[in-house]
């Protein structure tokens, strides 16, 4: 299904629950990157990793935090300090050193809050 | 990080008349300039892309320009259809940067 794989579809959290969303390609893609995507407001950066054990946070990291233990995963976990969490995250990959990095992107994963 | 600019935000027009969204970006050194296409309740996709050494690339009824000088690259849709009904994205070419997007609706 197009290399890269979200699960779930659709996640609910409750009230001070940590939840974890899984993103796995097998594009042999050395980035990843992590998408929060709200009404209106196009795709925001949340978390990007370029290399295996190295991320760095984007423009809305708060209240997120990721791991890249492997070069094919980069789950990221929804932390009860994010308080508005309900929101389609996206996750995608890419070449890391071409000059201009063509996205793929998984399916996605609509979080609501309980 | 570098900004991109989208506009308009929505765009309505006949079936079978042209569409152009436009992006601008505040990098001068960028050197790649693509656009996504994402239909309702499905992942963005790539549709086109360029680099900064051309100034019009075109694939059927789609095709992007770039203006170097006043710093802004355009998708432009020509005939119209239904199925181009989507949400259309500029991105940086880091890919960390997106536009807020262009709601594109074609009227039967």
């Amino acid at each position: 299904d197009g290399g890269i794989t979200q699960s779930p579809k659709y996640l609910f959290r409750k009230e001070g629950q940590n939840v974890t969303l899984s993103c796995e390609q097998n594009l042999n893609h050395d980035a990843m990157y992590w998408y929060r995507q709200d009404p209106g407001q196009g795709l925001r950066l949340i978390y990007y990793s370029q290399i295996v054990n190295d991320f760095q946070k984007g423009d809305i990291a708060e209240g997120y935090s990721v791991s890249r233990e492997k070069k094919e995963s980069f789950p990221l976990t929804v932390t009860s300090a994010q308080k508005n969490p309900t929101a389609f995250y996206l996750c995608a990959s890419s070449i890391a050193w071409d000059r201009g990095r063509k996205l793929f992107f998984g399916s996605g994963t609509q979080l609501s809050v309980l | 990080g570098e900004n991109v600019e989208q506009h308009p935000s929505t765009l309505s027009v006949q079936e079978g008349d042209s569409a152009v969204i436009k992006c601008t970006y505040s990098d001068s050194a960028s050197n790649y300039f693509p656009w996504y296409k994402q239909e309702l309740g499905k992942r963005p996709q790539l549709i086109i892309d360029i680099r900064s050494n051309v100034g019009e690339k075109k694939d059927q009824r789609i095709a992007v320009t770039l203006n170097k000088t006043a710093k802004h690259f355009s998708l432009h849709i020509t005939e119209t259809q239904p199925e181009d009904s989507a949400v259309y994205f500029c991105a940086s070419a880091d890919g960390l940067t997106f536009g807020k997007g262009t709601h594109l609706i074609i009227q039967p």
